[in-house]
């Protein structure tokens, strides 16, 4: 069965430190997103794409944050200066297509700054 | 403005104990979706079920079920016999862009851990 696939599964790093997460959504998908889960609270939306580009940003998602697909089947998030407050699990999703609402989600990518 | 409210923040049962686990919604749309996904202790989001806000049929799949009732904006999560490999956090989530627009974005609850006892 297809799955959402994310690497690295754990990063560590020094504030100030320039972090990218890599995703790989289902093939043939068509709507991608990242989501932040701080540990022990809820999952919150940052960031949609779709078409190649933004479609929906959260308040979280400040100018440090930016999303790429690069090429046909992978999707970045790059947090550009992390900071202590950024240490989350970070979760890839993908959504098939118009009328077909669910989202299927990687296993995250557990970051933590020191 | 959306939200969803898990007001269960932890509950603790011993295996084969039924149990519900509560969700409300806010929305203005008259259009969304309703989702719940688990959380085990490995930390991945499976999906457990999508209705949409057309459909108020109850739905059972093996031990579970799901209640969702608009008039009071819920859409509560039974498993009955529960056994220990339940154990984990459940959300439950609000989509409003019914017609596939381009964001889509889930509205998650803060979730509810169940710790099922052997």
């Amino acid at each position: 069965e297809p799955e959402v696939t994310q690497t690295p599964s754990h990063q560590v790093t020094q504030m100030g430190q320039e972090v990218i997460l890599r995703c790989v959504p289902i093939s043939n998908h068509l709507y991608f997103y990242w989501y932040r889960q701080i540990l022990g609270q809820k999952v919150e939306f940052l960031v949609s794409f779709y078409n190649n580009e933004i479609s929906e940003k959260s308040e979280i998602f400040d100018d440090q944050f930016s999303v790429e697909r690069p090429d046909g089947s992978n999707f970045t998030l790059k947090i550009r200066s992390t900071k202590l407050e950024d240490s989350a699990m970070y979760f890839c999703a993908s959504r098939d297509r118009p009328n077909q609402e669910t989202q299927y989600f990687g296993p995250g990518t557990r970051l933590l700054v020191l | 403005a959306q939200k969803v409210t898990q007001a269960q923040t932890e509950i603790s049962v011993v295996e084969k104990e039924d149990v519900t686990l509560d969700c409300v919604y806010e929305t203005r749309d008259t259009t969304y979706y309703l989702f719940w996904y688990k959380q085990p202790p490995s930390g991945e989001l499976v999906f457990l079920i999508r209705r949409n806000s057309f459909d108020e049929q109850n739905e059972i799949s093996g031990r579970y079920s799901w209640n969702f009732q608009k008039s009071t904006s819920s859409f509560n999560f039974t498993i009955t016999a529960s056994q220990v490999v339940d154990s984990a956090v459940y959300f439950c989530a609000l989509s409003e862009d019914f017609y596939g627009g381009a964001t889509n974005k889930l509205i998650f609850g803060t979730g509810t851990l169940l710790a099922v006892q052997p």
